[in-house]
């Protein structure tokens, strides 16, 4: 299976902060890495496909970058509803894996 | 809009099978993949299987002894089976359609999910 490690797990950022979140896979998986957000009780929604693709209805403010093993998501100017937790998701290789998790949190 | 809707049983005894259904509304379930993908309380994702509109199936290897994933067109659901189930199995369970995106296969929509607990 290819492994994702996300980083950090969790972090406090302010209304209006630029946001990076990491994720990095055991092996090289070219860009075929996906980004979701997930609020407590809610369905998972899908902000970014194929590493920086942005979704249909997905503010511009979010964007990812990378490839190979190293992938980023950056929500610039982050805004009360980003306060969720973000999952990245390799579809490289059945089984697909998920990051553990970045739970974005209020300062 | 396609919207899913998981529907089942919140408790399930050790050793019993888990059996959960997702109803596919506002569209067809005659295209794309359809998938089962689980969240244990405190751990990360993990994906349980898919199946196709047609019929292929395809399973977690972890999983794949214990689960069954099966799709009635008709009703516009698919439905998941785990068998023998242990407290480990204790999970928020949601569904999602599977589509390619720039040829890469994304969860583009999913269900609330439902927490399934394993306990006697």
């Amino acid at each position: 299976d290819i492994q994702m490690t996300q980083s950090p797990s969790s972090l406090s950022a302010s209304v209006g902060d630029r946001v990076t979140i990491t994720c990095r896979t055991s092996r090289t998986i070219n860009t075929y890495l996906n980004w979701y957000q997930h609020k407590p009780g809610k369905a998972p929604k899908l902000l970014i496909y194929s590493a920086s693709n942005l979704q249909s209805g997905v503010p511009p403010r979010f964007g990812g970058s990378g490839s190979g093993t190293d992938f980023t998501l950056t929500i610039n100017s982050l805004q009360p509803e980003d306060f969720a937790t973000y999952y990245c998701q390799q579809s490289y290789g059945t089984p697909w894996t998920f990051g553990q998790g970045t739970k974005v949190g209020i300062k | 809009q396609v919207q899913l809707q998981e529907s089942g049983p919140g408790l399930v005894k050790p050793s019993e099978t888990l059996s959960l259904t997702c109803a596919v509304s506002g569209g067809s379930i005659n295209s794309y993949s359809w998938s089962w993908i689980r969240q244990p309380p405190g751990k990360g994702l993990e994906w349980i299987g898919y199946i196709y509109y047609s019929g292929t199936t395809h399973y977690n290897p972890s999983l794949e002894s214990r689960v069954t994933i099966s799709v009635d067109t008709s009703k516009t659901e698919f439905s998941l089976k785990l068998s023998s189930v242990t407290a480990a199995d204790t999970a928020v369970y949601y569904c999602a359609r599977e589509v390619p995106l720039s040829d890469i296969d994304t969860f583009d929509i999913w269900g609330q999910g439902t927490m399934v607990t394993v306990s006697s």
